[in-house]
């Protein structure tokens, strides 16, 4: 099982919009609807931002949104807040109960 | 409020044996539908899964960790651990614990996380 495979850096002005790409096999994120993305903060826990693909937990804003297509899942965030400066894992079902993630994408807002 | 809170020692020799608990609180570890499990992050790097557990016993490992890996709940306690053998400085990272949605697969908690730092 190979981890996901995201670009290292990402960055938008206040403002703008920014999506970040994670991309799997026909065995993960190509397999099913269950991808999941993180946001992360440094020193803190991951938190979770978009499950099965595009749904937002209670209290996520509404400008983060998810789509698949393929083997690859992406996750966008529009109106840049400098509050979305962190890190962003994305995360796959992997068959068998397993779980795969991405490698993630460190998000500058300039 | 759920919370999960990692406990065990932040320094463990080369060769040796890694244990954690995760102490549930605000949810009962011993019904669905959720898994319990653990995920780790080396200083700088990313996310990596560990292994899951449901409270029937069924577990489920990252291969690449499996030969060294046990994960286990005590159901009496609201809690459930993880061992990790032979352990190298490659097993240096901060460990957390978490809760699993079975339905929709994805984490949605996560304990504040543990440094575990393997050296002499």
């Amino acid at each position: 099982q190979s981890a996901l495979t995201q670009p290292p850096s990402a960055s938008g002005s206040p403002g703008q919009s920014v999506t970040i790409s994670c991309t799997g096999t026909s065995s993960d994120v190509g397999d099913n609807n269950y991808v999941s993305w993180y946001q992360q903060h440094p020193g803190k826990a991951p938190k979770l931002m978009i499950y099965e693909v595009n749904k937002r937990p209670s209290g996520v804003p509404d400008r983060f949104s998810g789509s698949k297509s393929g083997n690859t899942a992406s996750l966008t965030v529009s109106g840049l807040q400098a509050e979305d400066e962190a890190d962003y894992y994305c995360s796959s079902h992997a068959g068998s109960n397993k779980l795969v993630f991405g490698g993630g994408t460190k998000l500058t807002v300039l | 409020q759920l919370q999960l809170q990692e406990s065990g020692p932040g320094l463990v020799k080369p060769s040796e044996t890694l244990s954690l608990t995760c102490i549930v609180s605000g949810d009962s570890v011993n019904r669905g539908p959720h898994y319990w499990g653990w995920i780790r992050q080396p200083p700088g790097k990313g996310l990596e899964w560990i292994a899951t557990i449901y409270y029937s016993g069924s577990t489920y490992y990252n291969p690449s960790l499996k030969s060294r890996v046990t994960i286990s709940v005590d159901t009496s306690k609201n809690q459930f651990s993880l061992n990790l053998t032979s352990v190298t400085a490659a097993d240096t990272a901060v460990y957390y614990c978490a809760r699993v949605d079975l339905i929709v697969v994805t984490i949605d908690c996560w304990g504040q996380g543990t440094l575990v730092t393997v050296s002499s």
